[in-house]
């Protein structure tokens, strides 16, 4: 089993501030990196799946970075609203195993 | 409106029972997936399927079954020798079966060993 780390655990951020958070994961045989937002009582909904060094992706106020070859991402979003308040999962693609293993998520909680 | 369909969101189990959980799709995929969480853990794969009638084991399938007779449907079965089944189980779809393309989750299963 691949380790796939996410920081922070958690974190609460004021309406309107932007924020921003990690995940790692082995630098080699790298294939593809999937970010997912997981809303309470709801169903996890794909962000992005990056598959390129330096890939750079971005869907509203959300972006995601990729760096293949020291093993990161981070996932901003700025101006954070209530609603962003969510669980985000990363999870990385390792061929090898044909399996998608994923980090344990940073819950991220935006105060009105 | 298309999606995935988990069935049902709760369900408790004396020990030594087999229960089935059913996942659903009308989006038109070849792979589906069945997930497994725990507190303080990733998603972990139990079974996964690329094709109909051919199902392959994930990470933790011990004491788990599945069978896949119609595209649309992957049912999981927790049979009685999985040791501790109490978990929030995740059925996925994508529309291939190699994770470069997004996948597409119901809204999970709570099962309670009593």
């Amino acid at each position: 089993i691949l380790n796939v780390e996410q920081s922070p655990q958690s974190l609460h951020v004021q309406e309107g501030d932007s924020t921003n958070f990690t995940c790692s994961f082995p630098s080699s045989n790298f294939y593809a990196l999937h970010w997912y937002r997981w809303e309470t009582a709801k169903s996890p909904e794909a962000l992005f799946v990056m598959t390129l060094n330096g890939d750079e992706k971005k869907k509203g106020r959300i972006s995601a970075t990729l760096n293949t070859k020291e093993g990161y991402s981070y996932l901003y979003i700025k101006g954070s609203q209530p609603e962003d308040s969510a669980t985000y999962l990363c999870a990385f693609y390792f061929p090898g195993a044909n399996n998608l293993f994923f980090g344990t998520g940073t819950r991220l909680t935006v105060i009105p | 409106d298309g999606g995935i369909t988990q069935s049902p969101k709760y369900l408790f189990r004396k020990e030594g029972q087999n229960v089935t959980l059913s996942c659903e799709q009308n989006l038109n995929h070849d792979a589906m997936y069945w997930y497994r969480q725990d507190p303080g853990q990733g998603l972990r794969l139990i079974y996964y399927s690329q094709i109909v009638n051919d199902f392959q084991k994930g990470d933790i399938a011990e004491g788990y079954s599945v069978s896949r007779e119609k595209k649309e449907s992957f049912p999981l079965t927790v049979t009685s020798a999985q040791k501790n089944p109490t978990a929030f189980y995740l059925c996925a779809s994508s529309l291939e079966g190699q994770y470069t393309g997004e996948l597409f989750f119901g809204e999970g299963s709570r099962l309670t060993v009593l």
